[in-house]
Protein backbone atom coordinates (compact mmCIF):
# COMPACT_ATOMS: atom_id res chain seq x y z
CA UNK A 1 0.00 0.00 0.00
CA UNK A 2 1.58 3.38 -0.90
CA UNK A 3 2.51 5.46 1.80
CA UNK A 4 0.26 9.31 1.70
CA UNK A 5 1.88 12.12 0.26
CA UNK A 6 0.49 15.65 1.54
CA UNK A 7 -0.18 18.31 0.00
CA UNK A 8 -0.38 17.04 -3.41
CA UNK A 9 0.69 19.96 -5.00
CA UNK A 10 2.02 23.76 -3.08
CA UNK A 11 3.06 27.02 -5.19
CA UNK A 12 5.76 29.27 -3.22
CA UNK A 13 7.79 31.99 -3.55
CA UNK A 14 11.08 31.98 -3.76
CA UNK A 15 12.44 32.29 -0.28
CA UNK A 16 9.51 30.85 1.28
CA UNK A 17 9.57 27.58 3.22
CA UNK A 18 7.57 24.69 2.44
CA UNK A 19 6.81 21.43 4.36
CA UNK A 20 6.00 17.55 2.74
CA UNK A 21 4.41 14.74 4.51
CA UNK A 22 4.37 11.10 3.86
CA UNK A 23 2.38 9.55 6.04
CA UNK A 24 2.04 5.14 6.52
CA UNK A 25 -0.40 3.04 7.25
CA UNK A 26 2.30 0.17 7.99
CA UNK A 27 5.24 0.40 10.36
CA UNK A 28 8.29 2.03 8.65
CA UNK A 29 11.86 0.97 8.83
CA UNK A 30 13.39 4.03 6.86
CA UNK A 31 12.26 7.08 4.58
CA UNK A 32 13.77 7.72 1.58
CA UNK A 33 13.01 11.27 -0.22
CA UNK A 34 13.50 12.06 -4.08
CA UNK A 35 12.95 14.70 -5.91
CA UNK A 36 12.44 14.84 -9.96
CA UNK A 37 12.58 17.32 -12.33
CA UNK A 38 10.25 17.05 -15.54
CA UNK A 39 11.33 14.78 -18.05
CA UNK A 40 14.26 13.43 -15.68
CA UNK A 41 14.78 10.26 -13.14
CA UNK A 42 14.23 10.69 -9.86
CA UNK A 43 17.51 11.62 -7.96
CA UNK A 44 18.28 10.85 -4.00
CA UNK A 45 17.88 13.68 -1.56
CA UNK A 46 18.65 11.45 2.20
CA UNK A 47 17.19 8.86 3.86
CA UNK A 48 15.51 8.67 7.27
CA UNK A 49 16.34 5.35 9.53
CA UNK A 50 14.53 3.20 12.53
CA UNK A 51 15.92 5.45 15.60
CA UNK A 52 15.29 8.57 14.67
CA UNK A 53 18.49 9.42 12.31
CA UNK A 54 18.05 12.54 9.78
CA UNK A 55 20.43 13.68 7.16
CA UNK A 56 20.31 16.80 5.75
CA UNK A 57 20.67 18.42 2.40
CA UNK A 58 21.87 21.70 2.14
CA UNK A 59 18.43 23.98 3.16
CA UNK A 60 16.31 20.90 3.31
CA UNK A 61 16.05 18.72 5.92
CA UNK A 62 13.56 16.09 7.20
CA UNK A 63 12.40 14.05 10.46
CA UNK A 64 10.65 10.44 11.02
CA UNK A 65 8.35 9.75 13.66
CA UNK A 66 8.62 5.74 13.81
CA UNK A 67 5.98 5.49 16.29
CA UNK A 68 3.19 8.07 14.14
CA UNK A 69 4.55 6.25 10.82
CA UNK A 70 5.23 9.05 9.26
CA UNK A 71 8.17 11.64 7.56
CA UNK A 72 8.58 15.15 6.96
CA UNK A 73 10.27 16.91 4.93
CA UNK A 74 11.52 20.53 5.38
CA UNK A 75 12.57 22.72 2.59
CA UNK A 76 14.01 26.52 3.97
CA UNK A 77 14.39 29.45 2.22
CA UNK A 78 13.32 28.16 -1.20
CA UNK A 79 15.33 28.52 -4.24
CA UNK A 80 14.07 28.35 -7.90
CA UNK A 81 16.17 24.86 -8.26
CA UNK A 82 13.92 22.85 -5.62
CA UNK A 83 10.98 23.31 -7.78
CA UNK A 84 10.18 19.66 -9.00
CA UNK A 85 8.02 16.77 -8.12
CA UNK A 86 8.63 15.02 -4.46
CA UNK A 87 8.37 11.30 -3.72
CA UNK A 88 8.91 9.42 -0.43
CA UNK A 89 9.73 6.17 -0.63
CA UNK A 90 9.48 3.34 2.24
CA UNK A 91 10.61 0.55 3.86
CA UNK A 92 7.69 -1.55 5.41
CA UNK A 93 9.92 -4.58 6.58
CA UNK A 94 13.51 -4.78 6.96
CA UNK A 95 16.18 -5.37 4.40
CA UNK A 96 18.97 -3.34 4.94
CA UNK A 97 17.70 0.69 3.31
CA UNK A 98 15.18 -0.74 0.92
CA UNK A 99 17.52 -3.40 -0.35
CA UNK A 100 14.08 -5.55 -1.60
CA UNK A 101 12.65 -1.94 -3.15
CA UNK A 102 10.72 1.11 -2.53
CA UNK A 103 7.42 1.78 -1.93
CA UNK A 104 6.82 4.99 -3.32
CA UNK A 105 3.69 8.13 -2.55
CA UNK A 106 2.50 9.60 -5.48
CA UNK A 107 4.49 12.88 -5.38
CA UNK A 108 3.98 16.22 -4.08
CA UNK A 109 4.31 18.48 -6.97
CA UNK A 110 6.36 21.77 -6.31
CA UNK A 111 6.23 24.63 -7.95
CA UNK A 112 8.90 28.58 -6.71
CA UNK A 113 7.86 31.05 -8.02
CA UNK A 114 10.44 33.93 -9.05
CA UNK B 1 31.63 6.55 -16.06
CA UNK B 2 27.63 6.23 -16.83
CA UNK B 3 26.27 4.89 -14.12
CA UNK B 4 22.77 3.33 -15.31
CA UNK B 5 21.70 3.18 -18.78
CA UNK B 6 18.48 1.95 -20.80
CA UNK B 7 17.72 1.20 -23.83
CA UNK B 8 15.52 2.09 -25.88
CA UNK B 9 14.92 5.71 -24.86
CA UNK B 10 11.76 5.72 -26.80
CA UNK B 11 9.49 2.62 -27.98
CA UNK B 12 6.36 2.87 -30.01
CA UNK B 13 4.53 -0.88 -29.81
CA UNK B 14 1.64 -2.27 -31.10
CA UNK B 15 -0.84 -3.98 -28.83
CA UNK B 16 -0.02 -7.88 -28.42
CA UNK B 17 4.02 -7.12 -30.19
CA UNK B 18 6.63 -7.88 -27.49
CA UNK B 19 10.03 -6.31 -26.56
CA UNK B 20 13.05 -6.06 -24.25
CA UNK B 21 13.91 -2.52 -21.97
CA UNK B 22 17.46 -3.40 -21.20
CA UNK B 23 19.02 -1.97 -18.35
CA UNK B 24 22.88 -2.36 -17.68
CA UNK B 25 24.95 -0.65 -14.78
CA UNK B 26 28.86 0.29 -14.41
CA UNK B 27 28.47 0.58 -10.54
CA UNK B 28 29.10 -2.89 -9.62
CA UNK B 29 26.53 -3.12 -7.04
CA UNK B 30 24.26 -6.47 -6.49
CA UNK B 31 20.91 -4.94 -6.02
CA UNK B 32 18.50 -3.56 -9.22
CA UNK B 33 15.53 -2.58 -9.51
CA UNK B 34 12.62 -2.15 -12.54
CA UNK B 35 9.43 0.43 -11.66
CA UNK B 36 7.05 2.08 -13.64
CA UNK B 37 5.97 5.52 -13.23
CA UNK B 38 2.29 6.79 -14.48
CA UNK B 39 0.57 10.15 -14.39
CA UNK B 40 -0.09 10.74 -10.63
CA UNK B 41 0.83 6.99 -9.64
CA UNK B 42 4.35 7.57 -8.47
CA UNK B 43 7.03 4.97 -8.92
CA UNK B 44 5.63 1.16 -8.63
CA UNK B 45 8.07 -1.95 -8.20
CA UNK B 46 8.06 -4.17 -10.74
CA UNK B 47 10.79 -6.35 -9.91
CA UNK B 48 13.90 -6.42 -8.71
CA UNK B 49 16.92 -8.67 -8.00
CA UNK B 50 19.20 -9.10 -5.09
CA UNK B 51 22.31 -10.93 -6.92
CA UNK B 52 23.28 -12.17 -10.15
CA UNK B 53 20.38 -15.02 -10.87
CA UNK B 54 18.12 -13.83 -8.56
CA UNK B 55 14.93 -12.03 -9.00
CA UNK B 56 11.65 -11.19 -7.26
CA UNK B 57 8.03 -9.74 -7.72
CA UNK B 58 7.41 -6.49 -6.94
CA UNK B 59 3.71 -4.26 -6.24
CA UNK B 60 3.07 -4.74 -9.91
CA UNK B 61 4.70 -7.85 -11.97
CA UNK B 62 1.88 -9.27 -13.80
CA UNK B 63 2.67 -9.24 -17.56
CA UNK B 64 6.57 -8.75 -17.10
CA UNK B 65 9.21 -10.70 -16.92
CA UNK B 66 13.14 -9.92 -16.11
CA UNK B 67 16.47 -11.55 -16.05
CA UNK B 68 19.33 -10.86 -14.91
CA UNK B 69 21.96 -12.12 -17.24
CA UNK B 70 24.93 -11.47 -14.94
CA UNK B 71 25.72 -8.54 -12.17
CA UNK B 72 25.73 -5.53 -14.83
CA UNK B 73 22.47 -6.27 -16.79
CA UNK B 74 18.86 -6.65 -15.81
CA UNK B 75 16.08 -6.33 -18.73
CA UNK B 76 12.47 -6.33 -18.27
CA UNK B 77 10.38 -8.33 -20.74
CA UNK B 78 7.29 -7.41 -21.85
CA UNK B 79 5.72 -10.65 -24.28
CA UNK B 80 2.17 -9.39 -25.03
CA UNK B 81 2.28 -5.78 -24.71
CA UNK B 82 -0.98 -4.15 -23.57
CA UNK B 83 -2.44 -0.42 -23.35
CA UNK B 84 -1.93 -0.30 -20.06
CA UNK B 85 1.14 -1.25 -19.94
CA UNK B 86 1.94 2.30 -22.02
CA UNK B 87 4.31 4.29 -19.21
CA UNK B 88 8.10 5.24 -18.10
CA UNK B 89 10.46 2.57 -17.36
CA UNK B 90 12.70 2.95 -14.74
CA UNK B 91 16.02 0.82 -13.82
CA UNK B 92 17.59 1.31 -10.33
CA UNK B 93 20.63 0.52 -9.11
CA UNK B 94 21.23 0.17 -4.49
CA UNK B 95 24.49 1.62 -4.26
CA UNK B 96 26.01 4.66 -2.15
CA UNK B 97 27.06 4.67 1.75
CA UNK B 98 23.39 5.71 2.04
CA UNK B 99 21.34 2.90 0.35
CA UNK B 100 20.38 5.32 -2.27
CA UNK B 101 18.55 4.49 -5.23
CA UNK B 102 20.39 5.48 -8.62
CA UNK B 103 17.89 5.18 -11.41
CA UNK B 104 18.45 5.52 -15.13
CA UNK B 105 17.06 8.06 -17.32
CA UNK B 106 13.64 6.05 -18.19
CA UNK B 107 12.32 4.39 -21.25
CA UNK B 108 9.09 6.02 -22.49
CA UNK B 109 7.08 3.34 -23.74
CA UNK B 110 3.58 3.72 -26.01
CA UNK B 111 1.59 1.09 -26.54
CA UNK B 112 -1.23 1.74 -29.37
Amino acid sequence: QQPVQSPQAVILREGEDAVINCSSSKALYSVHWYRQKHGEAPVFLMILLKGGEQKGHDKISASFNEKKQQSSLYLTASQLSYSGTYFCGTENKYSGGGADGLTFGKGTHLIIQP
Amino acid sequence: NAGVTQTPKFQVLKTGQSMTLQCAQDMNHNSMYWYRQDPGMGLRLIYYSASEGTTDKGEVPNGYNVSRLNKREFSLRLESAAPSQTSVYFCAVLAGAYYEQYFGPGTRLTVT
